[in-house]
């Protein structure tokens, strides 16, 4: 079955810091990544998603992450954060992309921006 | 944002006690998915349905049971609740498979005493 591991569980930076949250699946064949994002009191909205192609992927508010299948990693970046990415984020994988999309989600990364 | 209302919001409940969460959509989408949300594990999936009385068992299934009588209803009824199911469950819903993002509810907040 597949699993997945978010190193951090908590990740405090500073307004307009860079950011890394840190995402390690376990291999498969066919592996298709997604990170989702909730903030608070909210459900989860997907920020990006890897299916095939490019491995790097970028969402429309400056997150990017890239697709590295020899570590296995698919790690969430954003050069410059702002007050507003304070929300707790969430990595998660499939083995398949066709019929119901049984995601597993890693354990999530909050994110906490300080001014 | 798509719509999906889960109901209630919040519920306490006794130890025992059958409890059934309700999550209604109006975007006629094909898949409905049940998740439960607690520290340290993130979401876990407890059944998922693939039309209307088409439903399959999660990761985390037991305690649990669906039923989909209509497209737009997916229920998630815990037949003795147990405070090891105390969570937040949240419902989702996707139109088709091919890797598509799964659009959430905002969640229900059970806790069983």
């Amino acid at each position: 079955a597949q699993s997945v591991t978010q190193l951090d569980s908590q990740v405090p930076v500073f307004e307009e810091a860079p950011v890394e949250l840190r995402c390690n699946y376990s291999s498969s064949v066919s592996v298709y990544l997604f990170w989702y994002v909730q903030y608070p009191n909210q459900g989860l909205q997907l920020l990006l998603k890897y299916l095939s192609g490019s491995t790097l992927v970028e969402s429309i508010n400056g997150f990017e992450a890239e697709f590295n299948k020899s570590q296995t990693s698919f790690h969430l970046r954003k050069p410059s954060v702002h007050i507003s990415d304070t929300a707790e984020y969430f990595c998660a994988v499939s083995d398949s992309i066709q019929g119901a999309q049984k995601l597993v989600f890693g354990q999530g990364t909050r994110l906490t921006i300080n001014p | 944002d798509a719509g999906i209302t889960q109901s209630p919001r919040h519920k306490v409940t006794e130890t025992g006690t059958p409890v059934t969460l309700r999550c209604h959509q109006t975007e006629n989408h094909r898949y409905m998915y049940w998740y439960r949300q607690d520290p340290g594990h993130g979401l876990r999936l407890i059944h998922y349905s693939y039309g209307v009385k088409d439903t399959d068992k999660g990761e985390v299934s037991d305690g649990y049971s669906v039923s989909r009588s209509k497209t737009e209803d997916f229920l998630l009824t815990l037949e003795s609740a147990t405070s090891s199911q105390t969570s937040v469950y949240f419902c989702a819903i996707s139109e088709t498979g091919m890797g598509e993002k799964l659009f959430f509810g905002s969640g229900t907040q059970l806790s069983v005493l």
